[in-house]
């Protein structure tokens, strides 16, 4: 069984940082995509970031490169999600998912939420 | 970027009833559409890849169709589970893009 637990969210200041974790578990960790999506309270579902198996390609939202850097470590079966000068409108649930590179998102985390205010 | 249409926005159905969501792409999108399930409070589920491909676990009532541009998500008879919002989203193209939603109530 595929699982997925996304963890790191909390409470930052506008401008702070905060890494968000998955750990992965149930498939092949490496030969698979890894993404971010957020949804924002009472939103739809936004595309943040993915990255590819061996994470050699890594691709962003236009509005979040720069800020936001995806990375992997395989060996931990684990995703990262580096957010930086965070704002207030990036405050969200962030899930990860499996897929979106040559698939769609197939399995998805809990999600964490993230809150960004003074 | 893609930019994907859901319509209705709101659908409100009773169960046993069939249900038909609607999703149109700004360009076409070939057959990169998949549609996903979110309840309250829960993270979305995927039911449909790749225009018309059930995930697993999904039951059969649930069906793809579509291609280029327009596509469609059909519940063929609601079952009490089935109310929630579906979104579809798009693989065609960087940036990966999700619709707005389309929220199935019931009636």
């Amino acid at each position: 069984e595929v699982q997925l637990l996304d963890s790191g969210g909390g409470l930052v200041q506008p401008g702070g940082s905060l890494r968000l974790s998955c750990t992965a578990s149930g498939f092949m960790f490496s030969s698979r995509a890894m993404s971010w999506v957020r949804q924002a309270p009472g939103k739809g579902l936004e595309w943040v970031s993915t990255i590819s198996g061996l994470g050699f390609e890594t691709f962003y939202a236009d509005s979040l490169r720069g800020r936001f850097i995806i990375s992997r470590d395989n060996s931990k079966k684990s995703s990262y999600l580096q957010m930086n000068s965070l704002r207030a409108e990036d405050t969200a649930i962030y899930y990860c998912a499996n897929g979106g590179h040559m698939s769609s998102f197939d399995s998805w985390g809990q999600g964490t939420l993230v809150t960004v205010s003074s | 970027e893609i930019v994907l249409t859901q319509s209705p926005a709101t659908l409100s159905l009773s169960p046993g009833e069939r249900a038909t969501l609607s999703c149109r792409a700004s360009q076409s999108v070939g057959s990169s559409l998949a549609w996903y399930q979110q309840k309250p409070g829960q993270a979305p589920r995927l039911v449909i890849s790749d225009t018309s491909n059930r995930a697993t676990g999904i039951p059969a009532r649930f069906s793809g169709s579509g291609s280029a541009t327009d596509f469609t998500l059909t519940i063929s008879s609601l079952e009490p589970e089935d109310f929630a919002v579906y979104y579809c989203q798009q693989r065609s193209e960087w940036p990966r893009t999700f619709g707005p939603g389309t929220k199935l109530d019931v009636k």
